[in-house]
């Protein structure tokens, strides 16, 4: 059981926009930022925004982020089959001292 | 470019004892945090701990702590993850990471992680 909760999976068809749920508490989200990642098939995690809602550079404007209380949201717009990955938010949780991760979801762009 | 390149795959049998390695290039190693992420068989992200090369100063998440070990050297720019005797439960993949430590007003910081190894997958059966 993950400390964030992110819902198992979205879909949406390519050229749609989809957005993903992170909720947490006041231990966590509430009272610090968030980050989200990408695990695309076979590869390691990419970092896809930090400080709830800015990205590194060459991760392109259609991924954004906001945060609101205790949940945060991940927006893709514009998708794409190449956008099928499975997305992570992240963030300190001052209760267990640590990084805590929600438990994932897998997109799929039919 | 920042690259960080992790040791190869490892199978190994219950007791024995695993030190994984993740070598650094593109940044000042001494002056970033890097850490350790662990990913299960078919299950999510679960950070492990950090460490602070420049003066070893070591976080542990304390689901972890006492369960393995992290340390750096400095002198090749190389992070490890180790362990002195193995259990099956330890199957799974293993990431470095290198984590920014943020301070947000309030006083709270977090980590986020900016740049990731290829992974190490670590088999642990009899």
């Amino acid at each position: 059981q993950s400390v964030l909760t992110q819902p198992p999976s979205v879909s949406a068809a390519p050229g749609q926009k989809v957005t993903i749920s992170c909720s947490g508490s006041t231990s966590n989200i509430e009272n610090n930022h968030v980050s989200w990642y990408q695990r695309l098939p076979g590869a390691a995690p990419k970092l896809l925004i930090y400080d709830n809602h800015k990205r590194p550079s060459g991760i392109p404007d259609r991924f954004s982020g906001s945060k609101s209380g205790a949940s945060a949201t991940l927006g893709i717009t514009g998708l794409q089959t190449g956008d099928e990955a499975d997305y992570y938010c992240g963030t300190w949780d001052s209760s267990l001292s640590a990084v805590v991760f929600g438990g994932g979801t897998q997109l799929t762009v039919l | 470019e920042v690259q960080l390149v992790q040791s190869g795959v490892e199978v190994k049998k219950p007791g024995e004892s695993l030190k994984i390695s993740c070598k650094v290039s593109g940044y000042t190693f001494n002056s970033h945090w890097i850490g350790w992420v662990r990913q299960m068989p078919g299950k999510g992200l679960e950070w492990m701990g950090v460490i602070y090369p420049g003066d070893s100063d070591t976080r542990y998440n304390p689901s972890f702590q006492g369960q393995v070990t992290i340390t750096a050297d400095k002198s090749i720019s190389t992070a490890y993850l180790q362990w002195s005797s193995l259990k099956a439960s330890d199957t799974a993949m293993y990431y470095c990471a290198r984590n920014q430590k943020m301070w947000i007003p309030g006083g709270n910081y977090y980590y986020y992680m900016d740049d990731w190894g290829n992974g190490t997958a670590v088999t642990v059966s009899s």
